[in-house]
């Protein structure tokens, strides 16, 4: 139990396009989707927190108007990257908890920009 | 602010050799501590956890103790395998579980050769 999916795995795309990640909780109804970038050989920085039916609290320094969040439900959030540069290459890993409990992490998104 | 401090990498140990990933925090209150594990590739795995001051998590002959009074939680492993290669990250939340925001470490590549 606990699955969280991505999709998809991997993505390449054209500079100035947009580009959209979804993160499914596969068995459980998330309250709370994150999402993380991580940049190679680095941690994971937390980008913004969703919750359903809610606007996504993003992080100090993360532009919410080129990284769309949507938690339209308790299964599904999205992160659209909006015209894309090479810059936003990056692997984008979400997570989803159903509280205080546990947060379980998808496999991850790798996006190339071109 | 809570952080979370590990020691640097990258580790590289022969197989059936002796593992210690050094891990501190600093938070406020009372936080629960995790230690994931993410394969090339892939997303993060929860390796273990504790939720209170003396606690030991473990898991796949993994072992951390929550120490307050060193403000520690350091991973080991008596006697690693080839498939324990992996990049370890050390991670606290402010509640008992990992529901809500993550703090990570650094993270700590583990290579071990046959």
């Amino acid at each position: 139990g606990a699955v969280v999916s991505q999709h998809p795995s991997r993505v390449i795309c054209k500079s100035g396009t947009s580009v959209k990640i979804e993160c499914r909780s596969l068995d459980f109804q998330a309250t709370t989707m994150f999402w993380y970038r991580q940049f190679p050989k680095q941690s994971l920085m937390l980008m913004a927190t969703s919750n359903e039916g809610s606007k996504a609290t993003y992080e100090q320094g993360v532009e919410k108007d080129k990284f769309l969040i949507n938690h339209a439900s308790l299964t599904l959030s999205t992160l659209t990257v909006t015209s894309a540069h090479p810059e936003d290459s990056s692997f984008y890993i979400c997570s989803a908890s159903t509280g205080v409990h546990e947060q379980y992490f998808g496999p991850g998104t790798r996006l190339t920009v071109t | 602010g809570n952080s979370v401090t590990q020691m640097e990498g990258p580790v590289t140990l022969s197989e059936e050799a002796f593992l210690t990933i050094n891990c501190t925090y600093t938070a406020t209150g009372y936080p629960s501590l995790f230690w994931y594990v993410q394969y090339p590739g892939e997303g993060l795995q929860l390796l273990l956890k504790a939720t209170k001051a003396d606690d030991k998590g473990s898991n796949k002959g993994f072992e951390a103790t929550y120490r307050k009074e060193t403000t520690s939680f350091h991973l080991e492993k008596g006697s690693v395998q080839v498939s324990d290669s992996a990049v370890y990250f050390c991670a606290l939340s402010p509640s008992s579980g990992s529901g809500s925001r993550l703090t990570f470490g650094e993270g700590t590549q583990l290579t071990v050769n046959p």
